[in-house]
Order: C-alpha cells, then structure tokens, then sequence
C-alpha cells in the first residue's frame, strides 16, 4: 500500500495564479483532511472531508477550495494564489470505525512545499 | 473549543538519556485522544502514540510512553534511552470530539529535540 500520496512535492507561484494540489489514499478511509503548517507553528486544518462528494470548512478555510469526487482522492484549490498561502500543506486520512487502534490514527500525506512569489 | 499548549520550544539530551516532552490540553468535552507525532527535518508526519481518555493505562509503544495524567491534563511523551536519531520536531495533538463528526485533530506549536552523542 502507498498509504496518503500528495502531488506535487515543491511548487513556487506568482501572486494570482491558480494550482490544484491532489492528495490520494488507497486504505478506503472515509475521512480526508487538509492542514497548513507555516513555521514555527503546529498544522492548522483548512478543510476536511467525510465521505465521497461532501466537504467542509475547518480553521482556515480562505482562500482555498476543495473537492472529493472519488473516495480516494481529495482536492485542495487555490484559486488566486497570495504570498500568505506560503506554507507546507498535508494531506491526511482516517478511518471511520468506532474501535481498534486503526481507529486512533490520523495517516499523513509527505506534504507540499508551496511558495508563493 | 480545544487548545494544546507545548511550553518547551527546544530541548537537549544526551545518547542513551531518558527525555520528557511536556504537553498540556484543555477541553470541556470528557471523551477526547491524545497523540504525539515526530516530524523529523525531512518533513513528513510520524505517528508514535495514541492515548485514549477513558484509557486506564498509559499508552507504551517501544522506546516512547505517554505519562497521561487526566486530572491535571497533561500527557508528557517520555523517549527512553535516546538516539541519535531521536533529533526531529514533536508535535502533541489532540482529536477533536466525536460529536463535531470532523474527527479533525489540534496540534501545538512543537518541540524541537536535539540528541547530543
């Protein structure tokens, strides 16, 4: 199993433009999630997911926009890039059960280096 | 809302040394998790522990355990006998209540550990 995939690894923006990035998992978790890590700081949530076709705002949510089209995969957008949205952004996924250790754990993506210029 | 708060920004310990990294929650909901992740300087998200709250024991997995203590909120990581690989970020995180239905987790602002030969 690859576990939580994310491309790209590295990218650098101008202010203004628009990238998507893709985050994928192949362990049929329900839940997907979206974190910003900017330095200095722990990872802050900006948008999750619990299923297949339904999403949702969490702390930090402008600027982006997200979709999960497939169960797999979860798709963070920015539409106008600005240099505030310079950070490292993680994927993550998790199971839906309601016992177990596998319960417990939230798996994580390596994470994107993102600059905006 | 829930907050974790990591008062240590750096830590040292020598090789072979025990260490404590400090961890204090605050949260009104009585059912919660609790877990510490290493993000080494490579990047990526490292799940090392999980403690429940209605856990009786603490949680152990190998060289790491979870000093959990409920009533003064805390849940210190101890790393026995350190190595040099040790060296990486800590993050405390907590999950949020199992009635928000997001499942999404709270991180601190880290510990940086340094292994000393």
């Amino acid at each position: 199993n690859a576990g939580v995939t994310q491309t790209p690894k590295f990218r650098v923006l101008k202010t203004g433009q628009s990238m998507t990035l893709l985050c994928a998992q192949d362990m049929n978790h329900e839940y997907m999630y979206w974190y910003r890590q900017d330095p200095g700081m722990g990872l802050r949530l900006i948008h999750y997911s619990v299923g297949e076709g339904t999403t949702a705002k969490g702390e930090v949510p402008d600027g982006y926009n997200v979709s999960r089209l497939k169960k797999q995969n979860f798709l963070l957008g920015l539409e106008s890039a600005a240099p505030s949205q310079t950070s490292v952004y993680f994927c993550a996924s998790s199971y839906s059960g309601t016992s177990g250790k596998i319960y417990n754990e939230q798996f994580f993506g390596p994470g994107t280096r993102l600059t905006v210029l | 809302a829930q907050k974790i708060t990591q008062t240590q920004p750096g830590m040292f310990v020598q090789e072979k040394e025990a260490v404590t990294l400090d961890c204090t929650y605050d949260t009104s909901d009585p059912s919660y998790g609790l877990f510490w992740y290493k993000q080494p300087s490579s990047g990526e998200m490292i799940f090392l522990i999980y403690q429940g709250s209605y856990d009786q024991q603490n949680a152990t997995e190998g060289r790491y355990s979870l000093n959990f203590q409920k009533a003064r909120k805390s849940a210190n990581l101890v790393i026995s006998a350190s190595q040099l690989g040790d060296s990486a970020m800590y993050f405390c995180a907590m999950r949020e209540p199992s009635g928000t239905g997001r499942r999404a987790l709270t991180f601190g602002s880290g510990t940086r550990l340094q292994v000393q030969p």
